[in-house]
């Protein structure tokens, strides 16, 4: 099993422009979590969803759009970059049911915007 | 806010115990007491989790104290591989709260040889 996969690992930008970050996960789970880590802080949430076609807003939801059209993906847009926006960001799955299981991290995406 | 109180820092000599603490005075009834480490720049990983019992794993073991208002993380032989920055999460997982994490700052623990 791959786990939780990010692509792409690094990625510049230009303010205004526009990306989607891709999270998929082979473990079947159901939740799946966007976060961003800024230097020298913890993870905060940006969006989660609790299952496909379902999504909600996290911590520092304003920004980032996202989607969940198959359970195994889950993106995140910034449909106009801002350098605000620079930062890691860390996708993570857990497991079915109504109580919380432990979460798998991918590798994190490194997006830097000029 | 985070609900928990770490140290910003610790060391610990290479083959020694490291002992993290936690403070956690408002935790509630329902909520468990979850512990994740990052190393460097890779994706937090989950370590332990507790309720109100001492829990082991192969990984290390995590006292709470009966009040359940601080517990310890203890990693019984630390390796330079352990050199990360280790959270302490309070999560209800009822209530829907969906199991989001709030992480704070955390303790970065220095494995020295």
């Amino acid at each position: 099993n791959a786990g939780v996969t990010q692509t792409p690992k690094f990625r510049v930008l230009k303010t205004g422009q526009s990306m989607t970050l891709l999270c998929a996960q082979d473990m079947n789970h159901e939740y799946m979590y966007w976060y961003r880590q800024d230097p020298g802080m913890g993870l905060r949430l940006i969006h989660y969803s609790v299952g496909e076609g379902t999504t909600a807003k996290g911590e520092v939801p304003d920004g980032y759009n996202v989607s969940r059209l198959k359970k195994q993906n889950f993106l995140l847009g910034l449909e106009s970059a801002a350098p605000s926006q620079t930062s890691v960001y860390f996708c993570a799955s857990s497991g079915p049911g109504q109580v919380y299981n432990e979460q798998f991290f991918g590798p994190g995406t490194r997006l830097t915007v000029l | 806010d985070a609900k928990t109180t770490q140290p910003p820092s610790m060391d610990c000599a290479e083959g020694r115990a490291a002992n993290l603490p936690c403070n956690h005075s408002t935790i509630s009834g329902n909520e468990y007491v979850y512990w994740y480490r990052q190393i460097h720049s890779q994706g937090p990983q989950y370590i332990i989790h507790g309720l109100k019992n001492n829990e082991t794993n192969e990984m290390a073991s995590l006292i709470i104290t009966e009040d359940r208002k601080s517990s310890t993380l203890i990693l019984p032989h630390a390796t330079l591989r352990d050199t990360a920055v280790y959270y302490c999460i309070v999560i209800s997982l009822y209530g829907g709260s969906q199991g989001n994490l709030i992480f704070g700052k955390g303790t970065k623990l220095s494995v020295k040889p």
